[in-house]
C-alpha cells in the first residue's frame, strides 16, 4: 500500500499525559498537512511542512502542541499534557506540486486519540 | 459565519433518487474539493476544481465562481453511497483546506 498510513489509529490516554502520532505520506510528496477534527465537525486545519520546514501553524495549536518532519519524509505529531478537549479525530494528508499546485491532498486513515 | 458552508446538514434518500448537496463559500479559493467520508474516519478525495463541472460515474460536481457556490449531485442513489459528504476550500499558497461541517448521507432501500 503506497497511501498515507497514521499510527497508532487509536490510542486511549488519561488526562495529563503525553501522547505522539506518526504519520508516512505518500512516498516523495513534500508538503504533509495535519488537521483535527472532533465529533460531528468537519476538519479543522493544525499544521503544515513543505519538506523538513514548518512553514504554518494554526491558533489551534496551543502549545501544547509540536508537530516535526525531521527528514522531510514522516511527521509526528506531539500533544503534551493531555485534556479532554483534545479529544478527537488527527487527520494527516500529503500532496506534491502537481500541475502547478499542490492543492490535491490524499488522507491517511486517521488517528482517533480519547483522552479520559 | 463559517468561511464554507454546506446544507443539508442530514439528508435521508431512497435507493434511486437524485440527491444535491450544497456548498458556498466565503473566501478566496484555488480550489473547490468534494470529499467523501466514511465511519472509521478515511476519506477520500471524490472532486476538486476551480471551474465548470466534472463528471464521475453517478457522481456530478459543479462550482459556480461568481456565486461562490458549489453543489454535489448523486443520480441514482444507492445504500453504498451512504456517507459524509465534506466540501473543502483549498486557499492561499499554503492550499491548506477549510472544510465545511459535513453532510450526512443515509440512502435507504
Amino acid at each position: 500500500d503506497t497511501g498515507v498510513s497514521q499510527d497508532p489509529r487509536h490510542k486511549i490516554t488519561k488526562r495529563g499525559q503525553n501522547v505522539t502520532f506518526r504519520c508516512d505520506p505518500i512516498s516523495e510528496h513534500n508538503r504533509l498537512y495535519w488537521y483535527r477534527q472532533t465529533l460531528g465537525q468537519g476538519p479543522e486545519f493544525l499544521t503544515y511542512f513543505q519538506n523538513e520546514a514548518q512553514l504554518e501553524k494554526s491558533r489551534l495549536l496551543s502549545d501544547r502542541f509540536s508537530a516535526e518532519r525531521p527528514k522531510g519524509s514522516f511527521s509526528t505529531l506531539e500533544i503534551q499534557r493531555t485534556e479532554q478537549g483534545d479529544s478527537a479525530m488527527y487527520l494527516c494528508a500529503s500532496s506534491s506540486l502537481l500541475g502547478g499546485s499542490y492543492n490535491e491532498q490524499f488522507f491517511g486513515p486517521g488517528t482517533r486519540l480519547t483522552v479520559l | 459565519k463559517n468561511e464554507v458552508e454546506q446544507s443539508p446538514q442530514n439528508l435521508t434518500a431512497q435507493e434511486g433518487e437524485f440527491i444535491t448537496i450544497n456548498c458556498s463559500y466565503s473566501v478566496g479559493i484555488s480550489a473547490l474539493h468534494w470529499l467523501q467520508q466514511h465511519p472509521g474516519g478515511g476519506i477520500v478525495s471524490l472532486f476538486m476544481l476551480s471551474s465548470g463541472k466534472k463528471k464521475h460515474g453517478r457522481l456530478i460536481a459543479t462550482i459556480n465562481i461568481q456565486e461562490k457556490h458549489s453543489s454535489l449531485h448523486i443520480t441514482a442513489s444507492h445504500p453504498r453511497d451512504s456517507a459524509v459528504y465534506i466540501c473543502a476550500a483549498s486557499t492561499g499558497t499554503a492550499s491548506k483546506l477549510t472544510f465545511g461541517t459535513g453532510t450526512r448521507l443515509q440512502v435507504t432501500l
